[in-house]
């Protein structure tokens, strides 16, 4: 099964607005991680928090998380038509092997 | 350049054939993985190799072979292709096997069936 439910599927929003995209699990994790795919592209690491962080921060990106309620948000600010992709967050359902299971996505459409 | 580089970009075939997809790192990790990523966008793992040796063989038919000369190198050879096959194939590696480590992504390889 899936692990890692992001909503919403789609987010159209115009340049300068902050998106903000929401991830949901089911299990223990030891970290959880967002990826960005731009379209016909492999998948970029963007951040990865620990079970034991609450919020982290990569320039116009801040992550939080909540393990009590199993979700995670990505915030990103001020955002450009560069940011257009899809954006997936990523847990390892407290592997220690390094396998990640990945949720459908959150397609961001960021128009100028 | 430092990357993941895959070959071949697309693969397109005929059911019933024999295909490979070839993946390699110059990264200098140790943990290589192959995901399926299907017409949906779900992605999911299926294999993984730490310097050579499988670790992770997810539920995948077994019409699926990885195999991994160095711990450089992780290709995939598919027998016997179906339909379901349909899919983009991406390679991955991390620097470790373990928890916590980015993983690095290849391009994908976008596999037709016919």
């Amino acid at each position: 099964s899936q692990q890692g439910e992001e909503d919403p599927q789609a987010l159209s929003i115009q340049e300068g607005e902050n998106a903000t995209m929401n991830c949901s699990y089911k299990t223990s994790i030891n970290n959880l991680q967002w990826y960005r795919q731009n379209s016909g592209r492999g998948l970029v690491h963007l951040i990865l928090i620990r079970s034991n962080e609450r919020e982290k921060h990569s320039g116009r990106l801040r992550v939080t998380l909540d393990t009590s309620k199993k979700s995670s948000s990505l915030l990103i600010t001020a955002s450009r038509a560069a940011d257009t992709a899809s954006y997936f967050c990523a847990t390892d359902r407290g592997s220690t092997l390094g396998r990640l299971y990945f949720g459908r996505g959150t397609q961001l459409t960021v128009w100028p | 350049d430092t990357a993941v580089s895959q070959t071949p970009k697309y693969l397109v075939t005929q059911m019933g054939n024999d295909k490979s997809i070839k993946c390699e790192q110059n990264l200098g990790h140790d943990t290589m993985y192959w995901y399926k990523q299907d017409s949906k966008k779900f992605l999911k793992i299926m294999f993984s190799y730490n310097n050579k040796e499988l670790i992770i063989n997810e539920t995948v038919p077994n019409r699926f072979s990885p195999k991994s000369p160095d711990k450089a190198h992780l290709n995939l050879h598919i027998n016997s292709l179906e339909l379901g096959d349909s899919a983009v194939y991406f390679c991955a590696s991390s620097p470790l096997a373990g928890p916590g480590n980015e993983q690095f992504f290849g391009p994908g390889t976008r596999l037709t069936v016919l």
